[in-house]
This record gives C-alpha cells, sequence and structure tokens, in this order.
C-alpha cells in the first residue's frame, strides 16, 4: 500500500517570499500520481498542481511548481511570491495503479504581511 | 456553472438512525468518491466509483454503503451511525483516473451524538 508522508505540520512565510512544502511518497509502482490540493479556511478544496511519475518535465502552473525527485520520492510543492492569500491547508495526495488515493496528513501554511 | 453538490450540508444525529448524504454532480464525470477528513489524518477514501454499477472500497469503509445507479448520483448511507463516523465528509468527481483532478463537493459536517 502506499504512503503519504507531509513532515510540515505547520509553516511560516513572509508575504512575496518563496516557500517549500514538502511531500514524500512510498509506493512500489513504477506508474504513479502525484496531486497538491488547497484548503482554505472556507473548508473547500482546491486543485492545484499534477506531477506523473512518468513525466520528465517538473509541472508548474502559474506561482506554484512541483520539485519531483523521483530518486528520493519526494514532490515537494514551491510556491512562489507568497500572497496572503495563501493562507491554507495544503495536501500532497498520491494515486497508485490500483486508483487508490491516499492523502497526508497535510501543512497548515501561514503567510505574513 | 460545473459543481459538485452534497446535502446536507450539516447533520447532526443520533447513534443508529439511519441516514443518507447525497451528492450530484453535473460534469458527466465517471469517477466519484468520498471521503472523511480527520484532523491530523489528511483525507482518507471510503469508497469510490469508477462507472455506473461500480464501485469499490476504499481505505476506510466500515459502517458505509455507496450505491451507483446514475452517473451524476453517489449517495453515501450510514446505516447505523456510531459516534466515530463524526466527521466532515467529501464527494469528489473527475472525468476519469491517471491525472485528471478532483473537483469536490462542499461537505457535510456530520455529528452522531
Amino acid at each position: 500500500a502506499q504512503k503519504i508522508t507531509q513532515t510540515q505540520p505547520g509553516m511560516f512565510v513572509q508575504e512575496k517570499e518563496a516557500v517549500t512544502l514538502d511531500c514524500t511518497y512510498d509506493t512500489s509502482d513504477q506508474s504513479y500520481g502525484l496531486f497538491w490540493y488547497k484548503q482554505p479556511s472556507s473548508g473547500e478544496m482546491i486543485f492545484l498542481i499534477y506531477q506523473g511519475s512518468y513525466d520528465e518535465q517538473n509541472a508548474t502552473e502559474g506561482r506554484y511548481s512541483l520539485n519531483f525527485q523521483k530518486a528520493r520520492k519526494s514532490a515537494n510543492l514551491v510556491i512562489s511570491a507568497s500572497q496572503l492569500g495563501d493562507s491554507a491547508m495544503y495536501f500532497c495526495v498520491g494515486r497508485d495503479n490500483n486508483n487508490d488515493m491516499r492523502f497526508g496528513a497535510g501543512t497548515r501554511l501561514t503567510v505574513k504581511p | 456553472e460545473a459543481q459538485v453538490t452534497q446535502n446536507p450540508r450539516y447533520l447532526i444525529t443520533v447513534t443508529g438512525k439511519k441516514l443518507t448524504v447525497t451528492c450530484s454532480q453535473n460534469m458527466n464525470h465517471e469517477y466519484m468518491s468520498w471521503y472523511r477528513q480527520d484532523p491530523g489524518l489528511g483525507l482518507r477514501q471510503i469508497y469510490y466509483s469508477m462507472n455506473v454499477e461500480v464501485t469499490d472500497k476504499g481505505d476506510v469503509p466500515e459502517g458505509y454503503k455507496v450505491s451507483r445507479k446514475e452517473k451524476r448520483n453517489f449517495p453515501l448511507i450510514l446505516e447505523s451511525p456510531s459516534p466515530n463516523q463524526t466527521s466532515l465528509y467529501f464527494c469528489a468527481s473527475s472525468y476519469g483516473l491517471g491525472s485528471y483532478e478532483q473537483y469536490f463537493g462542499p461537505g457535510t459536517r456530520l455529528t452522531v451524538t
């Protein structure tokens, strides 16, 4: 069974600075998918970015990029130029070959003005 | 507007009283799933469905039932709720598997006393 680990329960970042949220995955599947979702205090789940294990380039979506290191089994989310609206809970999610979707415990990001 | 709707949004009930949380999507998605969110545990998958009449157990299916008689609807049934099922529940849907992101409903906060 796969496992997703987010080791940072909480993170702080100064507005306009970049921040990296860590995620490691543990699976024996060769083909694997990783997602990041944002959950603001209002509660909704917002899709941010996706990386497939066979994708050669790191995924980017606007201010979000995914630092994917297959050898380390890590898929860290990088948010550039943090904004106050980025304050939220962030979840790393893995999807394996059995279509099992596994969420990490989440990282609460607080952006300071 | 493309969306996933859940009803009710909030529910307080008593142990043993059967309840159903409805989920509906208007995007013609094939894949639908249910999650529960508990503090410190992220979201855990309860059941998922890859198409009409096809459902599979997720990580924590005990105490829950689902059905998929129509493509758009995926109700979650608690036949005999217990206090340990007090949680925040999310329904989600996607076009399919692989790289497709999931669209989440607004969540249903259930309290079982």
